[in-house]
């Protein structure tokens, strides 16, 4: 059970769009339609913002979308906000209810 | 809204055991569609998944993890819970319960407990 991939660092200006990668294997992120995204902010609990690929969790604002192609899965934040600085982690489902996540994307606001 | 706290020792000595508890609060931990998870995170890095009881009791734990980590539940009190043992600084992180839905997220997180392995 290896750590998912993701790039360590992604930017973009306000109002601008950026897409984190999040790259596994096919026993994980291309064997199951079960992805999901997290936002944490510097001292906070993270927060569940995507999950099974696309869906978005009630009050979660519809500038985040999920995708997924094979094996790597991608959050888009569009319309880029000052209050979406944060470090942005997937999961994925693994089989035999287990989960793996990604080493994590820091996301910063130009 | 699921609400979550964690509770236990904040400082472990290397080869002991870390204990944590976590309290569930607003809805019954005997839900059939939840499993309750230990998921934890080094001081500055990323999050790893320990595990995840159902309210059965049968437990998933990271392979990674799985010779020294236990979890059990406890309906009547709504807590479940973490050991894991013995212990080495490489286990000092911040640890978070959450509840997974059907397995495949975290949809509730606690606020989290430090726990810091050192003699």
């Amino acid at each position: 059970q290896s750590a998912l991939t993701q790039p360590p660092s992604a930017s973009g200006s306000p109002g601008q769009s950026v897409t984190i990668s999040c790259t596994g294997t096919t026993s994980d992120v291309g064997g199951y339609d079960y992805v999901s995204w997290y936002q944490q902010h510097p001292g906070k609990a993270p927060k569940l913002m995507i999950y099974e690929v696309t869906k978005r969790p009630s009050g979660v604002p519809d500038r985040f979308s999920g995708s997924k192609s094979g094996n790597t899965a991608s959050l888009t934040v569009s319309g880029l906000q000052p209050e979406d600085e944060a470090d942005y982690y997937c999961s994925s489902y693994a089989g035999g209810n287990s989960l793996v996540f990604g080493g994590g994307t820091k996301l910063t606001v130009l | 809204q699921l609400q979550l706290q964690e509770s236990g020792a904040g400082l472990v000595k290397p080869s002991e055991t870390l204990s944590l508890t976590c309290t569930v609060s607003g809805g019954s931990i005997s839900r059939n569609s939840d499993y309750w998870a230990w998921i934890r995170q080094p001081p500055g890095k990323g999050l790893e998944w320990v595990g995840a009881i159902y309210y059965s009791g049968s437990t998933y734990y990271n392979p990674s993890l799985k010779s020294r980590v236990s979890m059990s539940i406890d309906p009547s009190k709504n807590q479940f819970s973490l050991t894991l043992s013995p212990v080495t600084a490489a286990d000092t992180a911040l640890y978070y319960c959450g509840s997974s839905h059907n397995g495949e997220r975290i949809d509730n997180w606690g606020q989290g407990a430090l726990v810091t392995v050192s003699s």
